[in-house]
C-alpha cells in the first residue's frame, strides 16, 4: 500500500507533555500538508512543507506547534506541552508539486489521521 | 484570506433520490475545487475535483459544476445509495500559492433505506 501513512493513530497525552505525529508521504509525492479536525468540525489547514523547507506556515499557532520535513524520514508535527484543547484529529495530506502539469496537479491524498486526547 | 461556505450542514435523502450540496468562496483567484468523502473515523476521501477551467465534470454517479462569475460550486449525487451516507466536504485553493485547501463545513448526508 503505497498510500499515505500516519502513526501513531491513537495518541493519549497528559497535560504539559509533547505530542509527536508522524507522516510519511505517497510514494512520488514530495509536497506535505498538516490539517487539524476538531471534533465535529471542518479541516483546518496548518503547515504546508516541501522536503527541508516550511513553504507556508500560517494556519499554524505561533506558540507550541512545529513542524519539519528533512530530507530523509517522515513529516513530524510537534506539540510541546499540550492542553486538553489541542485534543483533534491531525491528518497530513501529500501531493505531487502543485506546478507540474501532469492534469492531477493539486490532488491531496489523506493519510489515517492521528487522534490527539489530551487529559 | 479565503473562506469558504458549505450549505446544507445535513441532508437526508431517499435512496434513488438526488443530493446537492453547494459551496461559495471568497477569493476569486482560487482555481481548485476538490470534494472529499469522510466516513466516521476514517480519512477524508478525495471523490471528484474540478478546476477553474472547466464548468461540469461527472463520474459516475457523482457530478460537480463551478460558476466563477459567482464564485460558487456544487456536488451532485445521482441514484444514493446506503454507502453514500457520509460527511462531504468542499475546498478550495490556489495552485499558484501553494495549493493549501480551504475547506467549508462540511455536509452531514444520510441516505435511507
Amino acid at each position: 500500500n503505497a498510500g499515505v501513512m500516519q502513526n501513531p493513530r491513537h495518541l493519549v497525552r497528559r497535560r504539559g507533555q509533547e505530542a509527536r505525529l508522524r507522516c510519511s508521504p505517497m510514494k512520488g509525492h514530495s509536497h506535505v500538508y498538516w490539517y487539524r479536525q476538531l471534533p465535529e468540525e471542518g479541516l483546518k489547514f496548518m503547515v504546508y512543507l516541501q522536503k527541508e523547507n516550511i513553504i507556508d506556515e500560517s494556519g499554524m499557532p505561533k506558540e507550541r506547534f512545529s513542524a519539519e520535513f528533512p530530507k530523509e524520514g517522515p513529516s513530524i508535527l510537534r506539540i510541546q506541552q499540550v492542553v486538553r484543547g489541542d485534543s483533534a484529529a491531525y491528518f497530513c495530506a501529500s501531493s505531487l508539486s502543485p506546478g507540474l502539469e501532469t492534469g492531477r496537479e493539486g490532488e491531496q491524498y489523506f493519510g489515517p489521521g492521528t487522534r490527539l486526547t489530551v487529559t | 484570506g479565503e473562506n469558504v461556505e458549505q450549505h446544507p450542514s445535513t441532508l437526508s435523502v431517499q435512496e434513488g433520490d438526488s443530493a446537492v450540496i453547494k459551496c461559495t468562496y471568497s477569493d476569486s483567484a482560487s482555481n481548485y475545487f476538490p470534494w472529499y468523502k469522510q466516513e466516521l473515523g476514517k480519512r477524508p476521501q478525495l471523490i471528484i475535483d474540478i478546476r477553474s477551467n472547466v464548468g461540469e465534470k461527472k463520474d459516475q454517479r457523482i457530478a460537480v459544476t463551478l460558476n466563477k462569475t459567482a464564485k460558487h460550486f456544487s456536488l451532485h449525487i445521482t441514484e444514493t445509495q446506503p454507502e453514500d451516507s457520509a460527511v462531504y466536504f468542499c475546498a478550495a485553493s490556489i495552485q499558484a500559492a501553494g495549493n493549501k485547501l480551504t475547506f467549508g463545513g462540511g455536509t452531514r448526508v444520510l441516505v435511507k433505506p
